[in-house]
């Protein structure tokens, strides 16, 4: 089955700073990679995803990049405020969303 | 809509005791999916549904766990007997195309 690996476990940067987090999948079939957010007490809650049609992809602040090739993705988040503080998780999988295997998570700390 | 809905909030009960988890899923979704989060597993899926229908439960950890799904707008998720070592945040989860909607999840604590 599909393995996905997240790093880093936790990650703190000062406000305005970029942060990235990175991930490695498994399966080469793999073709959907959501990435999702989760604030204390709440459910995990989508704010980017990418198929593998696609190289990169950007909302906002917000940006996505996929290596097929060396089956790693990215996320990376400019301008960094303290509400963007949550645990972030990545996701793989193939399909649509029906099965999707997640990463271990980054808790993002943002310093004010 | 209210998005997905699940009850309830928190559940503390005694080791050996049965134990049912609920969740309304958002109207008009089709999939419908039961994670289970501990710090030491992470997010791991239990089963899903494709209209009704349990589609994948090779994420159930034991028999002691059962799931259903008897109309579009009700599952529950069954524990019984319940151990300690099942104790975790239980998430329901519904999607139409893509993006699945998370809810805000059932603390269990079994103790």
């Amino acid at each position: 089955g599909e393995n996905v690996e997240q790093h880093p476990s936790t990650l703190s940067v000062q406000e305005g700073d970029s942060a990235v987090i990175k991930c490695t999948y498994s399966d080469s079939a793999s073709n959907y990679f959501p990435w999702y957010k989760q604030e204390l007490g709440k459910g995990p809650q989508l704010i980017i995803d990418i198929r593998s049609n696609v190289g990169e992809k950007k909302d906002q602040r917000i940006a996505v990049t996929l290596n097929k090739t060396a089956k790693h993705f990215s996320l990376h988040i400019t301008e960094t405020q303290p509400e963007d503080s949550a645990v972030y998780f990545c996701a793989a999988g193939s399909g649509g969303y029906q099965k999707v295997t997640f990463g271990t998570g980054t808790k993002l700390q943002v310093i004010p | 809509d209210a998005g997905v809905i699940q009850s309830p909030r928190h559940e503390v009960t005694e080791m050996g005791q049965e134990v049912t988890l609920r969740c309304k899923p958002i109207s008009g979704h089709d999939y419908l999916f039961w994670y289970r989060q501990t710090m030491m597993r992470g997010l791991e899926l239990l089963i899903y549904f494709n209209n009704n229908v349990p589609i994948d439960d090779s994420g159930m950890p034991e028999d002691r766990f059962s799931a259903k799904m008897p109309n579009a707008s009700f599952s529950t998720l069954k524990i019984q007997p319940s151990e300690p070592r099942d104790s975790a945040v239980y998430f329901c989860a519904s999607s139409l195309w893509g993006e699945a909607f998370f809810g805000q999840g059932t603390r269990l604590t079994v103790v």
